[in-house]
This record gives structure tokens, C-alpha cells and sequence, in this order.
């Protein structure tokens, strides 16, 4: 299996501008994470989906951000507008987990997208 | 909540020795799961070992092995025999049985020198 597949692997933008960060999970996987890593606050969840229904997305930062999953192929998260603090490195990641499994199943993590917002 | 501590924000060790990267955890629950990722240079978040706390005999995954000590709520991982390629950022993490939600610690920057 190829893995979890991110895309871009860089993104280098101007504040205001729309960003699109995309995520291929692992074929068969059930669950799909979107995670931000910054020097200041670490790895932090921002969304969670099962079976491509988001179930939790407490840790969107704000209404700028959005993340949709139209099918169990692919996922999206969207900045618009972005700002110079979304600068950090986007992590998809996923797992065979199914809603009630909790974390019996390893996540297994893409390559990242490293974000500039400038 | 969960808490993950790591205590060493940086280690460095020779080749060929072996090294002990620390991490302690906060939780009210029985029943979870613990964790060590690898982040290299390539910025790739790669599972080293997990453990599930219900079991008492502490993972082991070639050169990785942890020390679990659930009374103490401590989950260290020991690398033997290190190599240059496990120069890396160590993430410990944390996930509770009835969650899905990983709790990752602050990190450790092992340095391994030839």
C-alpha cells in the first residue's frame, strides 16, 4: 500500500488567499484525522472523521477552516482566508478504527503539508 | 484530560549505544493505548511501538523496547544499538480506549553522533 498520500507537500501563499489541503487515507481505512503541528503548541487534532461523517471538530481553530470528506478516497481542509499564524505542518492521518473501536487500530500518518502563509 | 509529559527535550547518544527516552502520562482510565512516533528530518510521522495497557509484558520491536510501568504511569522507550538513521524527533502519545483522540507530548530531539 502506498500509504497515507498528502498534497502539496509545500505551500507557500499570501494572507487572504483560499488554501486547499488534500488526503488520500489508506485504502480500507475507516477513520481519518487532519492534525497541525506548530513549535508552540505541538500536534494537535483538528478534525475527526468515521466512515467519511465528520464526528468531531472541536479542534478547528476557527470558522476559517473547513474540512469536508466526499467520499472514503479523499479529504479536504480549506483556509479561507488564511493568515500568517495557520503557518505550520498539516498531517493527515488514518485507521482501520471503526466509531466504537476508540483506539484499538494504530493511526498511521502522511507525509505532511507544510504551510506558508506569508 | 490526558496529559502526556516528556521531561528531556533533547538527547544524544553514540552509535552503538543504547539510550532511554522518558515519558510519564496522566489519565483516569483503565483501559488504553500508548505510543511512540518517529519524526526524522523528512518530517514523516512513522509508529515506532505501541503498547496496550492492558497487557503487562512491555512491547518490543527489534532494536525498540518499552519499559511500562502503569502504577507509575510511566511509558519509556529504550533504543539499543542506535543508529545514525535513528536521529529523529521522539513523540510519546496517548490514547484512551473509549476515544479515538491521540494525546501527543511536547517531544525529544535524539541526536545520535557517529
Amino acid at each position: 500500500d502506498a500509504g497515507v498520500i498528502q498534497s502539496p507537500r509545500h505551500e507557500v501563499t499570501e494572507m487572504g488567499q483560499e488554501v486547499t489541503l488534500r488526503c488520500k487515507p489508506i485504502s480500507g481505512h475507516n477513520s481519518l484525522f487532519w492534525y497541525r503541528q506548530t513549535m508552540m503548541r505541538g500536534l494537535e487534532l483538528l478534525i475527526y472523521f468515521n466512515n467519511n461523517v465528520p464526528i468531531d471538530d472541536s479542534g478547528m481553530p476557527e470558522d476559517r477552516f473547513s474540512a469536508k470528506m466526499p467520499n472514503a478516497s479523499f479529504s479536504t481542509l480549506k483556509i479561507q482566508p488564511s493568515e500568517p499564524r495557520d503557518s505550520a505542518v498539516y498531517f493527515c492521518a488514518s485507521s482501520l478504527a471503526l466509531l466504537a473501536a476508540g483506539c484499538t487500530d494504530t493511526q498511521y500518518f502522511g507525509p505532511g503539508t507544510r504551510l506558508t502563509v506569508l | 484530560a490526558q496529559t502526556v509529559t516528556q521531561s528531556q527535550p533533547e538527547m544524544s547518544v553514540q552509535e552503538a549505544e543504547t539510550v532511554t527516552l522518558s515519558c510519564t502520562y496522566d489519565t483516569s482510565e483503565n483501559n488504553y493505548y500508548l505510543f511512540w512516533y518517529k519524526q526524522p528530518p523528512s518530517r514523516q510521522m512513522i509508529l515506532v511501538i505501541r503498547q496496550e495497557a492492558y497487557k503487562q509484558q512491555n512491547a518490543t520491536e527489534n532494536r525498540f523496547s518499552v519499559n511500562f510501568q502503569k502504577a507509575a504511569k510511566s511509558f519509556s522507550l529504550k533504543i539499543s544499538d542506535s543508529q545514525l538513521g535513528d536521529t529523529a524527533m521522539y513523540f510519546c502519545a496517548f490514547c484512551g480506549g473509549s476515544n479515538y483522540k491521540l494525546t501527543f507530548g511536547k517531544g525529544t530531539l535524539l541526536t545520535v553522533n557517529p
